[in-house]
């Protein structure tokens, strides 16, 4: 089994529509991450989260919120999608005792 | 302002051709540096960290450099299977936890 995985895989939505995005991870790591990837630039950090209680934006936040349900689980959401959040997903973790992130398998989000 | 810059943006060899991927960064500190590849519909695989200049790692037909502006991902004798996007990401030791990732190269290796 996956030690990173993402539901759903693919979703087409409307603009204006809530959406989440879950993210699990049986690998026991601390610290937990939501990226961005857009063609042909690099992945961008929407929020990351060090532990349960703890919640930081990355450098693309606006239009996007976070929760940490439990140390296994972070969620994205998009409180009313827009056409420029088309993009794909990426949840990543990464132990606090080292800085190597390991990614899950993304969501394709397509905003019409 | 911190940046990381990835040349070829795509890379096109034979089978056998050995060559080499750049990854040139302007950071304020550099805490570390990370290759991932990455395919097609996946997300990127943790390849390689480096941590200091001088440093170099292996891996199969994979090595990696870092000097203090660059590193060099060389491929050596390459296969078909390693087509793939080969991304950079280099970790910032100020301001806070900051992670910046290149475009990445595209390779693409023919039988």
């Amino acid at each position: 089994d996956a030690d990173v995985t993402q539901t759903p895989r693919n979703r087409i939505t409307k603009t204006g529509k809530r959406i989440m995005l879950e993210c699990s991870q049986t690998k026991g790591h601390d610290r937990m991450y939501w990226y961005r990837q857009d063609p042909g630039l690099g992945l961008q950090l929407i929020y990351y989260s060090f532990d349960v209680k703890d919640i930081n934006k990355g450098e693309i936040s606006d239009g996007y919120s976070v929760s940490r349900q439990a140390q296994a689980k972070f969620s994205l959401s998009l409180e009313s999608a827009i056409p420029n959040q088309t993009a794909l997903y990426f949840c990543a973790t990464s132990d606090s005792m080292a800085d190597t992130q390991y990614f899950g398998p993304g969501t394709r989000l397509t905003v019409l | 302002e911190d940046q990381v810059t990835q040349s070829p943006e795509a890379l096109r060899l034979q089978e056998g051709e050995s060559s080499s991927l750049n990854c040139s960064y302007t950071v304020s500190g550099l805490r570390g540096l990370f290759w991932y590849r990455q395919d097609p519909g996946k997300g990127p695989e943790f390849l390689f960290t480096l941590y200091s200049a001088g440093e170099e790692k292996e891996k199969e037909r994979l090595k990696a450099t870092l000097t203090k502006k660059e590193s060099f991902l060389h491929i050596t004798a390459p296969k078909p299977e390693d087509s793939a996007t080969y991304l950079c990401a280099v970790q910032v030791s100020a301001g806070g936890f900051k992670t910046i990732f290149g475009a990445g190269t595209r390779l693409f290796v023919k039988a």
